[in-house]
């Protein structure tokens, strides 16, 4: 099946920090969404991609659609302790129906 | 607006029980998915529904597990009989699929999440 890695795995970071992550795939996505999960609940949609190349920001928050359509990343901008949780990357490869494949998540700490 | 709709938020049952999860989707969406996410595997696709036809259920880990979608406003995965090793969170997502231009637009929303204790 499709494999999405992403790293880092985890990051513990000082508050006010940039912070950087990111997918990787072997194949081809026509679709790369981010997600931020805290605990006890469900991913919540923060940022979709669609165009190769293409830039979007969420407040802090810009994600890029890699060029060759095989990678990702989001990078979160003057970190705050609000920010902590798992980050995850979700992409749907070409002829996937309407499947997305998730990457590993990215657990995020923030020292105030 | 209301999200996506999950219950029961919490289960313990005991081995060899039936459980029955359900799951309400956001109002004009036409795809459903059911999820389920542990440490050691991290987020799996159980199946998923297109116009609440159920469109791939290979994730489905075996014949205990089975989902319906009677109508576009209701789904239930049912494991029977459960298994410790069913243990985990189980998420619902929906999602209003379009095809333009060539790109597909498919940004799931998630539920909450049930979380399943069998012992």
């Amino acid at each position: 099946g499709q494999q999405l890695n992403q790293s880092p795995q985890s990051m513990f970071i000082q508050e006010g920090e940039d912070v950087s992550m990111n997918c990787t795939s072997s194949s081809i996505f026509n679709t790369w969404l981010w997600y931020k999960q805290d605990p006890g609940e469900g991913p919540v949609l923060l940022i979709a991609l669609y165009k190769a190349g293409e830039l979007t920001s969420n407040g802090r928050l810009t994600a890029q659609f890699g060029i060759t359509r095989k990678d990702s990343f989001l990078n979160i901008s003057a970190s705050i302790p609000s920010d902590v949780g798992i980050y995850f990357c979700a992409g749907q490869p070409d002829n996937a129906g309407n499947m997305l494949t998730f990457g590993g998540g990215t657990r995020l700490m923030v020292k105030p | 607006d209301a999200g996506v709709i999950q219950s029961p938020r919490h289960e313990v049952t005991e081995m060899g029980q039936e459980v029955t999860l359900r799951c309400k989707p956001i109002s004009g969406h036409n795809s459903l998915f059911w999820y389920r996410q542990t440490m050691m595997r991290g987020l799996e696709l159980l199946i998923y529904f297109n116009n609440n036809v159920p469109i791939d259920d290979s994730g489905m880990p075996e014949d205990r597990f089975s989902a319906k979608m009677p109508n576009a406003s209701f789904s239930t995965l049912k494991i029977q009989p459960s298994e410790p090793r069913d243990s985990a969170v189980y998420f619902c997502a929906s999602s209003l699929v379009l095809r333009l231009g060539g790109s597909s637009y498919n940004e799931q929303f998630f539920g909450p999440g049930t979380r399943l204790t069998v012992l």
